[in-house]
């Protein structure tokens, strides 16, 4: 049972890239979110999509651009990365809300 | 606004003994709360979760408590071990049902 995988785990970029995020959940979730973590600011929600093709922003959308096209899938993408986007991200699914998010391994990306 | 925080930053026990983590929130509203495990270069992990109709839960060595008057959680955790070392985060829905809203984060190390 793979779960909810993410790629790449690091990846370094500079700013003004395009850079996408990838996120895979094996489990048919419904609900899939995407979240950073800073230090001093803990987890905070930048998207989330309750269904495919359905997606709304978050805490910290800004700079972000995210898809569904399939129910396993949500791709986050930074259009123009800028530095202040360097930090982990991570992606996590479940089936219903309120309940337990299962969360991916992390994607560290830095900005140079 | 609504928060969620943690009223210790960092918590250091000996192997063996019991370990308390708490939390504060501020949204009476709030129906549903989760504790959740990170360990270094890790995803957080679930531990236990319980909701707002109820006071106590057990899981395996670890207890979370909900005092609804004073709008406090804790994590109780028996026997605490080495591998217990990690990052607490608390996490509450409440409102928006889709959305968590985390906390901070206590640092708990366990010494040998």
């Amino acid at each position: 049972d793979a779960g909810i995988t993410q790629s790449p785990r690091y990846k370094i970029t500079e700013t003004g890239r395009q850079v996408t995020l990838m996120c895979h959940q094996t489990w048919s979730h419904s609900y899939m979110f995407w979240y950073r973590q800073d230090l001093g600011h803990g987890l905070r929600l930048i998207y989330y999509s309750a269904a495919a093709d359905i997606t709304d922003k978050g805490e910290v959308p800004d700079g972000y651009v995210v898809s569904r096209s399939k129910t396993e899938n949500f791709p986050l993408t930074l259009e123009s990365a800028t530095r202040s986007q360097t930090s982990v991200y991570f992606c996590a699914s479940t089936q219903s809300t309120p309940d337990t998010q299962y969360f991916g391994p992390g994607t560290r990306l830095t900005v140079l | 606004g609504e928060s969620v925080g943690l009223h210790l930053p960092t918590l250091s026990v000996q192997e063996g003994d019991n370990s308390i983590i708490n939390c504060a929130y501020s949204n009476s509203a709030s129906d549903y709360f989760i504790w959740y495990k990170q360990e270094s270069g890790k995803g957080p992990q679930f531990i236990i979760d319980i909701r707002s109709n109820m006071d106590k839960r057990q899981g395996q060595r670890v207890t979370v408590l909900l005092n609804k008057t004073v709008k406090h959680l804790s994590l109780q955790i028996a026997a605490t071990q080495p591998g217990d070392s990690a990052v607490y985060f608390c996490a509450e829905s409440g409102g928006s049902n889709y959305k968590l809203t985390f906390g901070k984060g206590t640092l708990l190390t366990v010494n040998p």
